[in-house]
């Protein structure tokens, strides 16, 4: 099965600050690679996804971009952070066709100040 | 569009009872159904699916789910619930093609009481 990797797992940013999450995966390869923020221990918002390098699909516009430079890597940014970008973001990968579910990494909790 | 209702907020049970997490969905074509648990600050672990066939499913730690495509509905339950199931339980949705696009409800906090 896949391994899902983020870092950092916790990060306190400052308003204005610049953003990279960057997650990575091993186990597979061409996965389906999703972005997703969840706020305040409930639901999560689908962000961006990408289906292969380069290709991204943005769901939300928002002060965030993702990016695909490697088949298994899949980088969220942000150039200048708002307090509302604070959150829990989860990255995942997917396989459909092999496994069909979704698998997950650990998160990284980000706190604007 | 795709889009996942789970419609209540927090599920109350007696350790030993049995439990149902409610799900609804809307989605064009056969769904690919799933459910997935989450522990505090820590990522999504899966539980289950539907993919084709049998309409009950089961999945780890004892849960099972029932697909029902008329009340396009996949409510997850247990026959006997433990403390140790406490936690955050989200239904996902989507479409077999190769978009990938997988949509989370909103979440559903289960407590079980000894």
């Amino acid at each position: 099965s896949q391994t899902i990797h983020q870092w950092p797992a916790t990060l306190v940013q400052p308003v204005g600050s610049p953003l990279s999450l960057e997650c990575t995966v091993e186990g597979t390869s061409n996965p389906n690679l999703y972005w997703y923020r969840q706020a305040a221990g409930r639901g999560l918002q689908l962000l961006f996804y990408s289906v292969g390098i380069g290709q991204i699909s943005s769901e939300v516009p928002q002060n965030l971009s993702a990016s695909r430079p490697q088949d298994r890597q899949f980088i969220l940014s942000s150039k200048k952070l708002l307090l509302s970008d604070s959150g829990f973001y989860l990255c995942a990968s997917a396989r459909f066709g092999v496994d069909t579910e979704a698998f997950f990494g650990q998160g990284t909790r980000l706190t604007v100040v | 569009a795709q889009s996942v209702a789970q419609p209540e907020d927090q599920v109350n049970v007696a350790e030993g009872n049995p439990l149902t997490v409610k799900c609804t969905y809307s989605v064009s074509g056969n769904p690919y159904l799933f459910w997935y648990v989450q522990y505090p600050n820590r990522g999504l672990q899966f539980l289950l699916k539907y993919i084709t066939g049998d309409n009950l499913v089961k999945g780890s730690y004892g849960f099972e789910a029932e697909f029902n495509k008329s009340q396009t509905s996949f409510h997850l339950k247990k026959p006997s619930a433990l403390v140790s199931d406490s936690a955050l339980y989200f239904c996902a949705v989507r479409a077999p093609s190769n978009t990938g696009k997988l949509i989370f409800g909103q979440g559903t906090t289960l407590q079980v009481k000894p």
